[in-house]
């Protein structure tokens, strides 16, 4: 079963630092998102990627996040510098192209936690 | 505006007893998804079922069963026979059909089943 690889799956980092979180989509998929998960609360929209450009992205995602698809496989999640607020579970998904194909599959997420 | 409540946060039963998740959905579309995923104790997003606005149709899939009242917004979920592996949270999630873009979560069910 083809899967949303992530890593880290768990990064430990002082407040301030840049931290890149990455992810290896379906290789057939065409969307790429990221989605953050406070611990205990609901799971949140950052951004969503096509193209190689930035689709759509919610208020959290501010200047402080950048994504990229460097490489043709691998897409990234930057954060510039942390904030103690930014500690959470962060997923990528990725789906394919065409009616119906929006099922997002999810990757087992990278754990941040800023001290 | 897009919006997806599931009322009960915690749910326990004992195994084999029945167990209903509650989700109500809030949308101004006239198409769109509705999805169930499955976060167990380790992290990862599973996808469970998509189901499209138009397709009223009720779906059963082994324990788990599917009741979608398009006249009450609402989209629950019944796991039959509940086993302790069933134990996660459940999110229901609501997506618009043709970008498909954000996906709107509840903020979940943690689902604990005894032995």
């Amino acid at each position: 079963e083809p899967e949303v690889t992530q890593t880290p799956s768990h990064q430990v980092t002082q407040m301030g630092q840049e931290v890149i979180l990455r992810c290896v989509p379906i290789s057939n998929h065409l969307y790429f998102y990221w989605y953050r998960q406070i611990l205990g609360q609901k799971v949140e929209f950052l951004v969503s990627f096509y193209n190689n450009e930035i689709s759509e992205k919610s208020e959290i995602f501010d200047d402080q996040f950048s994504v990229e698809r460097p490489d043709g496989s691998n897409f990234t999640l930057k954060i510039r510098s942390t904030k103690l607020e930014d500690s959470a579970m962060y997923f990528c998904a990725s789906r394919a192209q065409g009616a119906g194909a929006n099922v997002l599959t999810f990757g087992a997420g990278s754990r941040l936690t800023v001290l | 505006a897009q919006k997806v409540t599931q009322a009960q946060t915690e749910i326990s039963v004992v195994e084999k007893e029945d167990v209903t998740l509650d989700c109500v959905y809030e949308t101004r579309d006239t198409t769109y998804y509705l999805f169930w995923y499955k976060q167990p104790p380790s992290g990862e997003l599973v996808f469970l079922i998509r189901r499209n606005s138009f397709d009223e149709q009720n779906e059963i899939s082994g324990r788990y069963s599917w009741n979608f009242q398009k006249s009450t917004s609402s989209f629950n979920f019944t796991i039959t026979a509940s086993q302790v592996v069933d134990s996660a949270v459940y999110f229901c999630a609501l997506s618009e059909a043709y970008t498909g873009n954000q996906f709107y979560f509840g903020t979940g069910t943690s689902l604990t089943v005894i032995p």
